[in-house]
């Protein structure tokens, strides 16, 4: 069965970065688009970025433009995202889901890992 | 950007009771759109895409309707697993912008 399980949340200062990494496993990930979601303390989902299946392609929502980078090592079954000058705003859970196939539309997602607590406060 | 709004944004029913969900698009999406349900201190699990079609393992009183700017969610007959948030989300075009949530409550 399909598994994701993100790693890498903490507590940073604003300004800083951190990286999260989203695990995959039980199905063929070089064939999925990946996506991360992210939801802030008592607040509705926000889409952050996809990265296409060979991982050539990004795009971002305007929060993440300029400051994260999404990627993934498909010999690794491991999509990441890099966070630079995390700001306060930035607190929320991350979500890495897999988009069912590969529409060409901005994509649904039909699973979806646990969440990684990131809270950016000094 | 397309829009959704979500209403109402709160609903308290009993148990056995039909309840819908509105979602409209700020333009048309045609039937690009998901919902959602996300219960407390949990990841959001598929229910439906492409407006209608349930996905694998969602129970049947569990539907989804519409097209082009206005879509519904119906839980036929609500039960006590029912309760928590439920968003949609379109895929029409990036970015796959969601809906507020609308939050089920049982009486």
């Amino acid at each position: 069965q399909v598994h994701l399980v993100e790693s890498g949340g903490g507590v940073v200062q604003p300004g800083t970065s951190l990286r999260l990494s989203c695990a995959a496993s039980g199905f063929t990930f070089s064939h999925s688009p990946m996506h991360w979601v992210r939801q802030a303390p008592g607040k509705g989902l926000e889409w952050v970025a996809v990265i296409s299946p060979d991982g050539n392609s990004g795009t971002y929502g305007d929060s993440a433009k300029g400051r994260f980078t999404i990627s993934r090592d498909n010999s690794m079954n491991i999509v990441y995202l890099q966070m630079n000058s995390l700001r306060p705003e930035d607190t929320a859970v991350y979500y890495c889901a897999r988009e069912r196939g590969s529409s060409g539309r901005a994509g649904y997602f039909d699973y979806w890992g646990q969440g990684s607590l990131v809270t950016v406060s000094s | 950007d397309i829009q959704l709004t979500q209403s109402p944004s709160t609903l308290s029913a009993s148990v056995g009771d039909r309840v819908t969900i509105t979602c409209r698009a700020s333009q048309s999406i045609n039937s690009w759109l998901a919902w959602y349900q996300q219960k407390p201190g949990k990841a959001p699990s598929l229910l439906i895409y492409q407006a209608s079609n349930l996905d694998g393992g969602v129970p049947s009183r569990f539907s989804g309707s519409g097209s082009g700017t206005e879509f519904t969610l119906t839980i036929s007959s609500l039960q006590p697993d029912d309760l928590a948030t439920y968003y949609c989300q379109q895929y029409h075009s990036y970015p796959g912008t969601f809906g507020q949530g609308t939050k089920v409550e049982i009486k």
